[in-house]
């Protein structure tokens, strides 16, 4: 299947910082790149979908203001959380897909972020 | 309001059975389902996806079945092995390019015994 990456894989940080989440397609062009935050024990909850070249679309209920994500290129997209806040702990998942391919989206390997 | 649902948190079957993993929705537009596969501190791995025209796909020693007027979808795994063992996901997307998003169950956690 297809290589997707994130970096870092684990991050700790200061309460009020903020945290920047790359996530890359390896061996494939992403049209579409997807954000998620999973809870422990819970499922992967979609924050936002961001398109190549094109505004995010944030879920109901995500601050835009404080998870910035930007899809500048076909492989990259990024995640910033600002002002980090212990609430914002968590794990954070990206996928990827490309527009006309027949299988799905493929994960990368998730980000645990761990706000002091 | 949860649209994918996962009612049983968790499974565990004996190695070499079968392993039936279940999934209710409860969107009509939903036309394609897959489920995934996750690890601790890992992200999701595609297993197998199903069109919702067809009501099965096998790939190997997994088969999802589709069931539209009862909007009930399960995966099964035989024999079950002991790799098995992680947290499968079932996941509806919305809309018709591949690009539609995902929306995920809540998650199975399945224990294969040796």
């Amino acid at each position: 299947g297809a290589v997707v990456s994130q970096h870092p894989s684990w991050v700790i940080c200061k309460s009020g910082t903020s945290v920047k989440i790359e996530c890359r397609s390896l061996d494939f062009q992403a049209t579409t790149m997807f954000w998620y935050r999973q809870f422990p024990k819970k499922s992967l909850m979609l924050m936002a979908t961001s398109n190549e070249g094109s505004k995010a679309t944030y879920e109901q209920g995500v601050e835009k203001d404080k998870f910035l994500i930007n899809h500048a290129s076909l492989t990259l997209s990024t995640l910033t959380v600002t002002s980090a806040h212990p609430e914002d702990s968590s794990f954070y998942i990206c996928s990827a897909s490309s527009f006309g391919r027949t299988d799905t989206q493929y994960f990368g390997p998730g980000t645990r972020l761990t706000v002091l | 309001d949860q649209q994918v649902k996962q009612n049983s948190p968790s499974l565990s079957v004996q190695e070499g059975r079968i392993s039936i993993l279940n999934c209710d929705y409860t969107n009509s537009m939903f036309d394609y389902f897959l489920w995934y596969k996750k690890y601790p501190a890992e992200g999701p791995t595609f297993l197998i996806s199903i069109s919702s025209i067809k009501d099965k796909n096998e790939d190997g020693r997994f088969t999802v079945f589709l069931n539209k007027s009862a909007k009930h979808l399960s995966l099964h795994i035989v024999p079950s092995q002991p790799g098995d063992s992680a947290v499968y996901f079932c996941a509806a997307r919305e809309g018709s390019s591949n690009t539609g998003k995902l929306i995920f169950g809540q998650g199975t956690t399945l224990q294969v015994k040796p």
